[in-house]
């Protein structure tokens, strides 16, 4: 079975400043996607990012990019330019040749003014 | 913005009543999901359905039950309420295929049993 694991719970940056949010995963599949989704207080969750595994480029979606590192089963988020409508819990998720997606526990992230 | 539907919003009901979360999504998409999700925690996978008159158990086992009569519609259904059903029930759909198997999500349904 697959795992996702998110290691910061709560992370705070300044409004306009960057910040990167871990995620690694266990997975024996060669084909696979990852997502980043966000979900603020009280609000729908969200699809930010999704990488393919077979692609070797990091996706970017204007302020938020990946940092994809398959063999080291890495998947990190970058939020450059951080905006106060940033602060959400932002939640890694795998899915696989089960077409099941499994999330990690989430990292909460604050943006301060 | 994905068009996928989920009412109640809220819901507080007491212990033993029979409660249906409605879920419906208007892309025609053939895969439908429930998850459940605590306050600030994971989303766990309770229901699955890849089309019509397709059901299975997620992850997660649960009391609830769910149907798919049509595609755009994927109700939940706890027969009996308890508090241990207290939580936030996430409804979400893609389409087939693991090319564009990216989820959707509803706003969600935030039941309370008391």
């Amino acid at each position: 079975a697959q795992t996702v694991t998110q290691s910061q719970p709560e992370m705070s940056v300044q409004e306009a400043e960057t910040v990167t949010l871990s995620c690694t995963y266990d997975t024996s599949e060669n084909n696979y996607y990852l997502f980043w989704y966000k979900q603020p207080p009280s609000r729908q969750m969200i699809l930010v990012i999704r990488q393919e595994a077979y692609k070797q480029q990091n996706a970017t979606e204007n302020r938020f990019s990946v940092n994809f590192q398959k063999a080291a089963k890495s998947f990190s988020l970058k939020i450059s330019d951080s905006q106060l409508g940033d602060t959400a819990m932002y939640f890694c998720a795998f899915l696989g040749s089960n077409y099941k997606l499994t999330f990690g526990k989430g990292t909460l992230l604050t943006v301060n003014p | 913005e994905a068009d996928i539907y989920q009412t109640p919003r809220y819901l507080v009901i007491g212990t033993g009543k029979k409660i249906t979360l409605e879920c419906s999504q208007t892309m025609g998409h053939d895969k439908m999901y429930w998850y459940q999700q605590d306050p600030g925690m994971e989303l766990h996978l309770i229901h699955y359905s890849y089309g019509v008159n397709s059901t299975e158990k997620g992850d997660l086992s649960s009391e609830s039950t769910v149907s798919r009569i049509r595609t755009e519609h994927f109700p939940l259904t706890l027969e009996s309420a308890r508090p241990s059903h207290t939580s936030q029930y996430l409804c979400a759909s893609s389409e087939s295929g693991l090319s564009t198997d990216t989820q959707y999500f509803g706003p969600g349904t935030r039941l309370t049993v008391l």
